[in-house]
């Protein structure tokens, strides 16, 4: 079964960082860029950032580049996204999601809340 | 601009036709996808970047271009279509996702 499972979601407060992890499984990881979208909540989609299959390109929205990092470990099938100085706009719920062209499978999200 | 436009809501009568449209300079370039998302579930995938409709989705669902505008449409919609639908697409340097706002589909 193709599957991505997001983790490292929780309430962290204004100004700290977080690190958020996508395990990927039935699948060949390597064969796709992989993505980041977030979703506040009531709120639409938005996409946050890329890196490219072999890590030589990644991408970030505008609103988030300076506090964003994503990398991924091919050999344990595994992306990652560190966000810094988080925000309270920054809360919602992420997800990782595979490419090709579009957005053929994505998880079901980890829950980012940033509160004091 | 790099936006992409979407109406914030849309309702049609069961059985009834309905064209949801997503408006953006990088539509000239790129091809737009679209998903669903229905409530507490990840958005999935209806039309492709490339107006191919992926498996298990059903034929009443299918994309097309015109200009800066993309167009979802669902023939003859059900029930079970009332979703949120969002367009997505490059910006105009292409090194961007961006998605559209949302259309609030509602199936009376």
């Amino acid at each position: 079964e193709v599957k991505l499972v997001e983790s490292g979601g929780g309430l962290v407060e204004p100004g700290m960082s977080l690190r958020l992890s996508c395990a990927a499984s039935g699948f060949r990881f390597d064969d796709y860029a992989m993505h980041w979208v977030r979703q506040a909540p009531g709120k639409g989609l938005e996409w946050v950032g890329s890196i490219s299959w072999n890590s030589r390109s990644r991408d970030y929205a505008v609103s988030m580049k300076g506090r964003v990092t994503i990398s991924r470990d091919n050999a344990k099938n595994s992306l990652v996204l560190i966000m810094s100085n988080l925000r309270p706009e920054d809360t919602g719920i992420y997800y990782c999601t595979r490419s090709r062209g579009d957005f053929d499978v994505w998880g079901q999200g980890t829950m980012v809340i940033v509160s004091s | 601009s790099s936006e992409l436009t979407q109406d914030p809501a849309v309702s049609v009568a069961l059985g009834q036709t309905v064209r949801i449209t997503c408006q953006g300079d990088g539509l000239r370039s790129y091809y737009a996808s679209w998903y669903q998302q229905k409530p507490g579930q990840a958005p999935i995938v209806v039309v492709s970047d490339k107006n191919n409709r992926p498996s298990g989705i059903p034929d009443r669902f299918s994309g097309s271009n015109s200009g800066d505008t993309a167009s979802l449409t669902i023939t003859g919609a059900q029930a079970v279509d009332e979703a949120d639908y969002y367009c997505c697409s490059r910006d105009n340097s292409g090194d961007h996702v961006v998605f559209g706002g949302g259309t609030k589909l509602t199936v009376l």
